[in-house]
Parts: structure tokens; C-alpha cells; sequence
């Protein structure tokens, strides 16, 4: 079991460009989401999404998109980078939303300059 | 919308103590999570728990619905325990999305 994969690791965008952080679960779970982290607060929501077909949104969802067109891998995309992005990204994942345990990946350090 | 607080922020203890963090909300909940963040980034689940008390090695996590707090436990602390710990409350009807506190840092020195 790989768990949740998550990639890139790290990732230096020019302000404007565009880019996907991919996130891949192996343990059927049908919740997905997407969390920043920034000094000083806690991880905030961004998108997440309860089964395949089926996204909403989080706390901070401007400048991101998703999709889950599979039961195991849910994509952010940044669609035009901004130095306000600049953040920590993870992927969780768990059996059902908040009533079980979260499995993290690694996360991916972002900076847009 | 529900505030999560924990406290202390950060704490340093020696090698041997008895560790306590706790983490207050402000609105019904349906479940807790504690999560340890460790000094490399990666992010583990410890405990989800609704109430009562949950043990699992040297950690023990408590909850009180009532008071709207809970508490994690660390007995004869180790270096190796030092990471940020994490609170996460998911609400109810319609409230499910999870909440986190900004963490706790914990330096336990040898």
C-alpha cells in the first residue's frame, strides 16, 4: 500500500504560469481534500471532494481547481500562479469525511515569485 | 463557524515529562482528530475520538463534550516526540468540513 502520493515535492512557478499538483490514494477512500499551510495558521481547506464527480469547495478556493474523475486521484490546478500561493500543499484522504481517520501525503513546497 | 484554540503554543520539556496539550472549540462536534506533524513536514494521524479516551502507547487523547475540550497526553516524554501537534474538529449538520488549530510545538530536550 502506497497510501496517498502526492507530487511534486517542491515547485518554483513564475507569477502567471500554471501547474497541477497531482494526488493519488490506493485505499478506495471516497474523501479527498486539499489543505495550505502557512506560518502561523492552521491548514486550510481549499477543495476537497466526497467520491468521484463530486468536488466543493473549501476555506480559500480562489486561484485553485479540482476534479475527481476517479475514485483515486484528485488534481489541484493553479491556473495563473500568484506570489500569494506561495505555501506548503497537502492531499488527505479517509474512508468518510472527518468520522475517520486522515491519511496525509507528503506535500509539495511551493513558491511563486 | 468553529473556532478551534490550543494551548499552549509552544512548549519545551525535558526528557521524562509528562506532556499535556489541549485543544478547546467553540460549537458541537462529531469528532476530534489529533495529528502529529513531525520536523521534516509529514503529517500523521494519531487519534479521532467522540468521547471518552483513547490510549495508544504513551499517548492518551480525552475528550469532554460537555466543556468542549480535549487534551493529549504524553507520559516520560522523548526527544523523539518533539514535532507539532494538531487539533481537528468536525462539526455537525452540515458543518462536516474539518476545522484545525494551528498546532502546538513541542520540544522535548535529552
Amino acid at each position: 500500500n502506497a497510501g496517498v502520493t502526492q507530487t511534486p515535492k517542491f515547485q518554483v512557478l513564475k507569477t502567471g504560469q500554471s501547474m497541477t499538483l497531482q494526488c493519488a490514494q490506493d485505499m478506495n477512500h471516497e474523501y479527498m481534500s486539499w489543505y495550505r499551510q502557512d506560518p502561523g495558521m492552521g491548514l486550510r481547506l481549499i477543495h476537497y471532494s466526497v467520491g468521484a464527480g463530486i468536488t466543493d469547495q473549501g476555506e480559500v478556493p480562489n486561484g485553485y481547481n479540482v476534479s475527481r474523475s476517479t475514485t483515486e486521484d484528485f488534481p489541484l490546478r493553479l491556473l495563473s500562479a500568484a506570489p500569494s500561493q506561495t505555501s506548503v500543499y497537502f492531499c488527505a484522504s479517509s474512508l468518510l469525511q472527518g468520522l475517520s481517520p486522515l491519511h496525509f501525503g507528503n506535500g509539495t513546497r511551493l513558491t511563486v515569485t | 463557524k468553529n473556532e478551534v484554540e490550543q494551548s499552549p503554543q509552544n512548549l519545551t520539556a525535558q526528557e521524562g515529562e509528562f506532556i499535556t496539550i489541549n485543544c478547546s472549540y467553540s460549537v458541537g462536534i462529531s469528532a476530534l482528530h489529533w495529528l502529529q506533524q513531525h520536523p521534516g513536514g509529514g503529517i500523521v494521524s494519531l487519534f479521532m475520538l467522540s468521547s471518552g479516551k483513547k490510549k495508544h502507547g504513551r499517548l492518551i487523547a480525552t475528550i469532554n463534550i460537555q466543556e468542549k475540550h480535549s487534551s493529549l497526553h504524553i507520559t516520560a516524554s522523548h526527544p523523539r516526540d518533539s514535532a507539532v501537534y494538531i487539533c481537528a474538529v468536525r462539526g455537525q449538520g452540515g458543518s462536516e468540513k474539518l476545522v484545525f488549530g494551528k498546532g502546538t510545538k513541542l520540544t522535548v530536550n535529552p
